[in-house]
């Protein structure tokens, strides 16, 4: 079946790079999208961007220069990097794929999500 | 940005009541919008997508509608497992973006 399984460090320091890993299974990243959405806690829901499924990338401006979406097909993994990281960027991070329907675009499978914390 | 203001931000509905939950888009983004649940400490889950369809294994007591740029959620008949934050998106356009979020509680 369908999973997605984000992987990374739960403590980012202050000004330094955080390095997140999607693992999916039960489908391909050469046929569907797969998204990093962030949620500060208790807060709405936060699109960073998007990997498509020919392997061109797309980011919310919000995070332009310091958000990099990438991946390595051959291990159905998706890669997230970003860097000067602040307390702000305190939060969950999930992956999620994206699919088509008639007329419409959804996020149909999430990972569980994993909590980062930048602090010193 | 297309900004999706929802409302309200909280709500205490009785098991069986009918509930609303609404989403105001800032333009046009004709049926490109989504619901999600979620309960805490999880992560969202599909209810609804291209305004009115439902996604694989949602209750039929969920259901979604439009007028112009107003999306609407509406639970039939609120049960308990139905408690949780919901959230309307749009993705009509890049960046994808969410309402701030529906706290649905047991009155």
């Amino acid at each position: 079946q369908v999973q997605l399984k984000e992987s990374g460090p739960g403590l980012v320091q202050p000004s330094q790079t955080l390095s997140l890993t999607c693992t999916v299974s039960g489908f391909s990243l050469t046929s569907y999208s797969v998204h990093w959405v962030r949620q500060h806690s208790g807060k709405s829901l936060e699109w960073m961007g998007r990997m498509w499924s020919d392997g061109d990338t797309s980011y919310n401006s919000a995070f332009t220069s310091r958000l990099s979406i990438s991946r390595d097909t051959s291990k159905s993994q998706v890669f997230l990097k970003m860097n000067s990281l602040q307390t702000e960027d305190t939060g969950t991070y999930y992956c999620a794929r994206g699919d088509y329907g008639y007329n419409s675009y959804y996020f149909d499978y999430w990972g569980q999500g994993v909590m980062v914390t930048v602090s010193s | 940005d297309i900004q999706m203001t929802q409302s309200p931000a909280s709500l205490s509905a009785s098991l069986e009541e009918i509930v609303t939950i609404t989403c105001q888009a800032s333009q046009n983004i004709g049926n490109w919008l989504a619901w999600y649940q979620q309960k805490p400490g999880k992560s969202p889950q599909l209810l609804i997508y291209g305004t009115t369809s439902l996604a694989d294994g949602v209750p039929s007591r969920f259901s979604g509608s439009r007028s112009g740029t107003q999306y609407s959620l509406k639970i039939s008949r609120l049960q308990v497992e139905d408690i949780g934050i919901y959230y309307c998106q749009q993705a009509s356009s890049t960046p994808n973006t969410f309402g701030a979020g529906t706290k649905l509680e047991l009155k």
